[in-house]
């Protein structure tokens, strides 16, 4: 089975700054890919960016980057220009690529406060 | 944007009762999901859907749980008897073919009482 780490229960940062969010997987399968979701304090969870494992090249999306480390199983995700409307619960999660299920796991969290 | 709605937002029931909660996905996606997240605590995964039933179950989803596409649009999770531990966030998710993220729903939260 595979497990997702997020070893960050909280973090903070200031506003406009820089901010890294780790997660580590644990899986023994060479096809998956790798998202990190966004559930603010509405609850929702919104995608924020997904990486397919094949890809070396490390996913971005605007402000949101990701710096992804195959070999040791390692899913860092990097919020530059951090605004306040980033503060949220963030989660790493794993999908595996098999038959029709595509399941995700997902990590505990980490809980990113930004501070004006 | 498309959305999944989920309703109702909130749903208080006495232990015992059953609840359905509802969904109904982005029109064009496939492949169906419900997860739950009790509170402070991580996403957990329930159930998948595809082709008209269940492709895959978590431990979780034992014999009070069930699903339904009863109409091609909306895609429901029945608790049959709740109990105080079913008191979670329900987020139903979708997504379009494979690889892609999922979609999910704002959540329904549901309280048994």
């Amino acid at each position: 089975a595979q497990t997702v780490t997020q070893s960050q229960p909280e973090m903070s940062v200031q506003e406009a700054e820089t901010v890294t969010l780790s997660c580590t997987y644990d899986t023994s399968e060479s096809n998956y890919y790798l998202f990190w979701y966004k559930q603010p304090p509405s609850r929702q969870m919104i995608l924020v960016i997904r990486q397919e494992a094949y890809k070396q090249q490390n996913a971005t999306e605007n402000r949101f980057s990701v710096n992804f480390q195959k070999a040791a199983k390692s899913f860092s995700l990097k919020i530059s220009d951090s605004q306040l409307g980033d503060t949220a619960m963030y989660f790493c999660a794993f999908m595996k690529h098999e038959g029709s299920n595509y399941k995700l796991t997902f990590g505990k969290g980490t809980l990113l406060t930004v501070n004006p | 944007e498309p959305e999944v709605t989920q309703t109702p937002s909130h749903q208080v029931t006495q232990m015992g009762q059953e609840v359905i909660l509802r969904c109904v996905p982005i029109s064009n996606h496939l492949y169906f999901y419900w997860y739950r997240q009790i509170l402070g605590q991580k996403v957990e995964f329930l159930v998948s859907f595809y082709n008209n039933e269940i492709s895959e179950k978590s431990e979780i989803f034992d014999d009070q749980f069930s699903v339904e596409r009863p109409d091609g649009s909306n895609f429901t999770l029945k608790i049959r008897s709740t109990k105080l531990e079913d008191s979670a966030m329900y987020f139903c998710a979708s997504r379009e073919k494979q690889g892609d993220g999922y979609t999910f729903g704002s959540g329904t939260r549901l309280t048994v009482v």
